[in-house]
């Protein structure tokens, strides 16, 4: 009940095309849903967070869409681009970050 | 600013010898902070997470240990290294009950 499931592991997408990943929870309890992106030989980095009172947040080309009936989120960068190629990891948490729960990663190749 | 430090970045270590990985945080008091270990390809695997000094909680058992000697200081520490303890190790650090995570540039541990 604490997992995060990601999809795809990975992915390869054309430069200037939407790149869409997908992430699905079970515990109901999470508030907050947080997208990091992590660079080879980096840490990750916050991206992008939405809570479950909106279904979509955009931040620049990235966008949260949240489906909370479905218990599902994902990710959408529009208009990619090859400095986009990382690992994108999704997460669930409540009540602090001691409490975030990973999705495994998707490994995003932009082709120029 | 905030600004956290992990060091080493890389280290190359032989197996049954001693391990430790310094983290600092600076410009915040009294964070919380946390170890993550993340293996090739996979997702991020919590270790050890500290609300204070003095003050370890570890997620799954294994054979390394963590201690905070100060307040902006956490060390992740082994006896005798195996094998399976190689991967990328990140610090990282959030304030209060903010969810927000920040991670550190990590270290490259490979034991031989």
């Amino acid at each position: 009940q604490q997992q995060v499931k990601q999809s795809p592991q990975s992915l390869i997408v054309q430069k200037g095309g939407i790149s869409i990943i997908n992430c699905a929870y079970e515990n109901t309890a999470f508030d907050y849903f947080p997208w990091y992106q992590q660079f080879p030989g980096k840490g990750p980095a916050l991206l992008i967070a939405i809570r479950p009172d909106v279904s979509e947040k955009k931040e620049g080309r990235f966008t949260i869409s949240f489906n909370k009936s479905a218990k599902q989120f994902s990710l959408h960068i529009m208009d990619s681009q090859p400095g986009d190629s990382a690992t994108y990891f999704c997460a669930a948490s409540y009540r602090g970050a001691q409490k975030l729960v990973f999705g495994q990663g998707t490994r995003l190749t932009i082709n120029p | 600013s905030q600004t956290i430090h992990q060091w080493p970045a890389t280290l190359v270590q032989p197996v049954g010898s001693p391990l430790s990985l310094e983290c600092t945080v600076e410009g915040t008091s009294n964070p919380n902070l946390y170890w993550y270990r993340q293996a090739a390809g996979r997702g991020l695997q919590l270790l050890f997470y500290s609300v204070g000094i003095g003050q370890i909680s570890s997620e799954v058992p294994q054979n390394l240990s963590a201690s905070r000697p100060q307040d902006r200081q956490f060390i992740l520490s082994s006896k005798k290294l195996l094998l399976s303890d190689s991967g990328f190790y990140l610090c990282a650090w959030s304030a209060g009950q903010d969810e927000k995570l920040f991670f550190g540039s990590g270290t490259q541990l490979s034991v031989l």
